[in-house]
């Protein structure tokens, strides 16, 4: 299996909490996304890594939000102090380079109660 | 803001028939269109995509088409069938990352 691997593929937790979701990208891929889908939405784009570049953090909608990737390795989203308007899923792609077809995993399904 | 747009929410058709779903793009400057397929509880897959220097390009019973001019994606699935049944997006990259738009749903009558 080398495709784009998420974890927890659910979690549940409570309004204040952190999270950390984990994505582990196809091997060799450089660029890494991470996207927020609402339920019956598109993506919602959040951040951007693509080699050793800094990242796009554009898309990020609070400072509650920050993502981590060592490398062109694994990568880490954390949400500080949950709200429930965070409940969504977060999906994670790759590509060998930006501008290349993106492949992405199956998401983690956040929900905050 | 830049968009992507869908004409359809819905789709409903028969199997066997072909099946056109169409998007509108507000970015003059994007020059890449994917298609993805979304399934229940699955990531988006990608279907095939498009550069902005060409027309159409065609798949294994899927055809992207492309009009710059109008700024109009247009995906047409051939015969098709139960399985091809999820929501369907069309994303523009102008540069980076991908803008999606709002999905298709298809859902194919046996």
């Amino acid at each position: 299996g080398a495709g784009v691997s998420q974890s927890p593929s659910n979690k549940v937790t409570e309004k204040g909490k952190d999270v950390e979701l984990r994505c582990d990208p196809i091997s060799g891929h450089t660029a890494l996304y991470w996207y927020r889908q609402r339920l019956g939405q598109g993506l919602e784009f959040l951040i951007y890594f693509q080699g050793n570049s800094a990242p796009d953090k554009s898309g990020l909608p609070s400072d509650r939000f920050s993502a981590e990737r060592t490398g062109e390795s694994v990568s880490t989203l954390t949400i500080q102090r949950t709200q429930q308007e965070d409940s969504a899923v977060y999906l994670c792609a790759s590509s060998w380079t930006d501008n290349q077809p993106q492949h992405f995993g199956d998401g983690t399904r956040l929900s905050i109660l | 803001g830049e968009s992507v747009g869908l004409h359809l929410p819905t789709l409903s058709v028969q199997e066997g028939d072909n099946s056109i779903i169409n998007c509108a793009y507000s970015n003059s400057a994007s020059d890449y269109f994917i298609w993805y397929k979304q399934e229940s509880g699955k990531g988006p897959q990608f279907i095939i995509d498009i550069r902005s220097n060409m027309d159409k390009r065609q798949g294994q019973r899927v055809t992207v088409l492309l009009n710059k001019t109008v700024k109009h994606l247009s995906l047409q699935i051939a015969a098709t069938q139960p399985g091809d049944s999820a929501v369907y997006f069309c994303a523009e990259m102008p540069g980076g990352k991908l803008i999606f738009g709002q999905g298709t749903e298809l859902s194919v009558k046996p």
